[in-house]
């Protein structure tokens, strides 16, 4: 069963903290994307990769970066949290005939 | 306007019923078509997918797409509890790969 895995289910870090939120795809996929999740603004894309150490911006990728140094990992971070980055954060992989999400982390920062 | 648009609801529905859940969109460009349900806390899944007008059937899921009116439907039969969830639509233009999203629609089956 292909698989989106995201390393953390919950976290919570202090504002300033640099935060690395990781996932992992077993699917082959070159496409892998960063969403956040906020009630009423539905997904929003912070950044995508379309090949290793290829990244592009998504909508709102202010106070984030993104590594993919592997085709299978891509990694988003948090320069520096801050209290609006309180989010589900949700990694997917796929393209046109489908995108498989992982289970989501939903961080809080305090 | 946003590209794609969907009720937030929430729909609320007894068990047994039939639902439609239904997006438009905006751009003529949009062609591959996919329904997702996403539970509480979780990662949304795809239920279906479909890249032409017309209708796709999967057990007590139908999707359909009507181009002309830039208008896409997900039905479910014979609805039960455990279909709570919220489900969203997402499309994507012909020679790309990032999708486009509706916020969702929550879904309420009651006993």
């Amino acid at each position: 069963d292909v698989k989106v895995t995201q390393s953390s289910r919950y976290l919570v870090k202090r504002t300033g903290e640099k935060v690395f939120l990781e996932c992992v795809q077993d699917m082959d996929h070159e496409n892998m994307f960063w969403y956040r999740q906020d009630p009423g603004l539905g997904l929003r894309l912070i950044y995508f990769s379309y090949d290793v150490k290829m990244k592009e911006k998504g909508d709102i990728p202010e106070g984030y970066s993104v590594s993919r140094e592997k085709k299978e990992r891509f990694s988003l971070i948090l320069e520096s949290a801050s209290t609006n980055q309180t989010s589900m954060y949700l990694c997917a992989g796929g393209g046109n005939y489908g995108y498989t999400f992982g289970s989501g982390t939903r961080l809080t920062v305090v | 306007q946003k590209e794609v648009e969907q009720d937030p609801g929430p729909l609320s529905v007894p068990e047994g019923a039939i639902v439609s859940l239904n997006c438009t969109y905006s751009n003529s460009a949009f062609q591959y078509f996919m329904w997702y349900r996403q539970y509480s806390r979780k990662g949304p899944e795809l239920l279906m997918y479909t890249y032409s007008s017309g209708n796709k059937e999967d057990g007590r899921f139908t999707a359909q797409v009507d181009k002309s009116s830039k208008y896409i439907s997900l039905f479910i039969r014979d609805s039960q509890p455990s279909d709570s969830a919220t489900y969203l639509c997402a499309i994507v233009s012909g020679g790309s790969y990032i999708p486009t999203f509706g916020r969702g629609t929550s879904l309420i089956v009651h006993p």
